[in-house]
């Protein structure tokens, strides 16, 4: 079945680093993905989003990389900020019925000062 | 209303009795999601809601979930005879259709002791 997955647990950076954070998906047929930031306490919390037509997609501090060859998606935040401090989740779209995402188990974000 | 509206945001149950999860979506929205998320963990589907759709129950784990939404708004989603390992936070989420990204309630806490 499909399914998304992390590298990495957990990330520890520096506040004004740039941190990436990295994810791989099974399904190379998905055609829409998305990365979420969860803070303690409250739902996830839409970021970026990226088509399967798009290789890179800016937003306001954050960067989102899709490499289709390797099923591979990253964000990239630039300038750590204590604020960034959370779980962040990719999502990718099932392509078996309606719209639904699947969620990858997450990585913790922990910025230092 | 301006976001995803979820209720109660605690709940403590006894093992073996039944809950109703409630969810206010965002107001025009047409989809409707329910997720599961246990500590430290992902997310997992429950339930989508789409339109006048057949729901997408492909995700409950049991008979004991049940979710419906009337009016094509508000959603319930009830846990029949409660079992410790039902203890998670339950979110709601809603998106005006397909192709858009989700926008989460804050959840549910559900303790079953």
């Amino acid at each position: 079945g499909e399914s998304v997955g992390l590298h990495l647990p957990t990330l520890s950076v520096q506040e004004g680093d740039n941190s990436i954070i990295n994810c791989a998906y099974s399904n190379s047929a998905s055609d829409y993905f998305i990365w979420y930031k969860q803070e303690s306490g409250k739902g996830p919390q839409f970021i970026i989003d990226i088509r399967s037509n798009m290789d890179k997609r800016q937003g306001q501090r954050v960067t989102v990389l899709l490499n289709k060859t390797v099923k591979h998606l990253s964000l990239q935040i630039a300038a750590t900020q204590p604020g960034d401090s959370a779980v962040y989740f990719c999502a990718e779209r099932a392509t078996s019925g309606y719209n639904k995402l699947i969620f990858g188990a997450g990585t913790r974000l922990a910025v230092h000062p | 209303g301006a976001g995803v509206s979820q209720s109660p945001s605690n709940k403590v149950t006894e093992k073996g009795k039944d809950v109703e999860l409630r969810c206010d979506p965002i107001s025009g929205h047409t989809a409707l999601y329910w997720y599961r998320q246990s500590l430290g963990q992902g997310l997992e589907f429950l339930i989508y809601f789409q339109g006048n759709s057949a729901p997408d129950k492909s995700g409950l784990p049991s008979d004991r979930f049940s979710a419906e939404r009337t009016g094509g708004s508000v959603s319930t989603l009830t846990i029949q005879r409660t079992q410790q390992e039902d203890s998670a936070v339950y979110l709601c989420a809603s998106s005006r259709g397909q192709g858009y990204g989700y926008t989460f309630g804050s959840g549910t806490r559900l303790t079953v002791v």
